[in-house]
C-alpha cells in the first residue's frame, strides 16, 4: 500500500513569491493535515481538510491556505513568502473524521527555502 | 493553549542499554497520545494511546499513558544503532489537531 506522497521534494522561492505544495493521502484516507517544521521548532499544526472542507486551522496567518480536491489530494499555498517560512512542510493523512482516535501517517515532506 | 513537553531533550546511550523517554501534556479535550519516530523526514507512527494504564508493545518498544498525571513514557529496551532518531510525542485534541512536543533526540552508539 502506497504511503502519503508529497511534491516537490525541495522548493526554492524568493521573498514575496507564492509557493504551492502538493500531497496525496493514503488510499482510503479522507483527512489530510499540514504541518510546518521550522528549524529549531517542533512540528506546528497548520491545517486540516476532510471531505473537501477546511475543518481546523492552526495559528498561522491567512497567507497560508489550501484546498482539498475530490480525490482527497490536497494543496498548500503560501502567499507573499517571508524568510521565516523556510521549513519542512509535512502532510499527513488519516481515516475519516469522527470521534477521533485515528492515527495520522506522514509523508516525506517538502523542504521550502525562501531566499 | 495546548502544551506538550518532552524530556530529556537528548541522550546518548550504548547498544544494549534501555532508554525511557518522557512526555507530559496539558491539553483541552484530550483524545489520544501518539508517539512517532523521525529519522530523516517523515515521522513514522509508533503507538497511539487512549486509555490509562494499558501498555502497548511493539518488539523492543513499549509505551504507557497516565491520564490522571497527564504523562506518557516510551521505553526502548536492548537499544540498537537503528534506534537513533528523534522521538516525537503528540497529543490529539478536539478538531483532530496534533500538538507535538519538541522531541527527544536519541543517539545509540555501537
Amino acid at each position: 500500500e502506497a504511503g502519503v506522497t508529497q511534491s516537490p521534494t525541495h522548493l526554492i522561492k524568493t521573498r514575496g513569491q507564492q509557493a504551492t505544495l502538493r500531497c496525496s493521502p493514503i488510499s482510503g484516507h479522507t483527512s489530510v493535515y499540514w504541518y510546518q517544521q521550522a528549524l529549531g521548532l517542533g512540528l506546528q499544526f497548520l491545517l486540516w481538510y476532510d471531505e473537501g472542507e477546511e475543518r481546523n486551522r492552526g495559528n498561522f496567518p491567512p497567507r497560508f491556505s489550501g484546498r482539498q480536491f475530490p480525490n482527497y489530494s490536497s494543496e498548500l499555498n503560501v502567499n507573499a513568502l517571508e524568510l521565516e517560512d523556510s521549513a519542512l512542510y509535512l502532510c499527513a493523512s488519516s481515516q475519516t473524521i469522527g470521534a477521533g482516535g485515528y492515527e495520522q501517517y506522514f509523508g516525506p515532506g517538502t523542504r521550502l527555502t525562501v531566499t | 493553549e495546548d502544551k506538550v513537553v518532552q524530556s530529556p531533550l537528548s541522550l546518548v546511550v550504548h547498544e544494549g542499554d534501555t532508554v525511557t523517554l518522557n512526555c507530559s501534556y496539558e491539553v483541552t479535550n484530550f483524545r489520544s497520545l501518539l508517539w512517532y519516530k523521525q529519522e530523516k523526514k517523515a515521522p513514522t507512527f509508533l503507538f497511539m494511546l487512549t486509555s490509562s494504564g494499558i501498555e502497548k508493545k511493539s518488539g523492543r518498544l513499549s509505551s504507557i499513558l497516565d491520564k490522571k498525571e497527564l504523562f506518557s513514557i516510551l521505553n526502548i529496551t536492548a537499544t540498537q544503532t537503528g534506534d537513533s532518531a528523534i522521538y516525537l510525542c503528540a497529543v490529539e485534541a478536539a478538531g483532530n489537531k496534533l500538538t507535538f512536543g519538541g522531541g527527544t533526540r536519541v543517539l545509540v552508539k555501537p
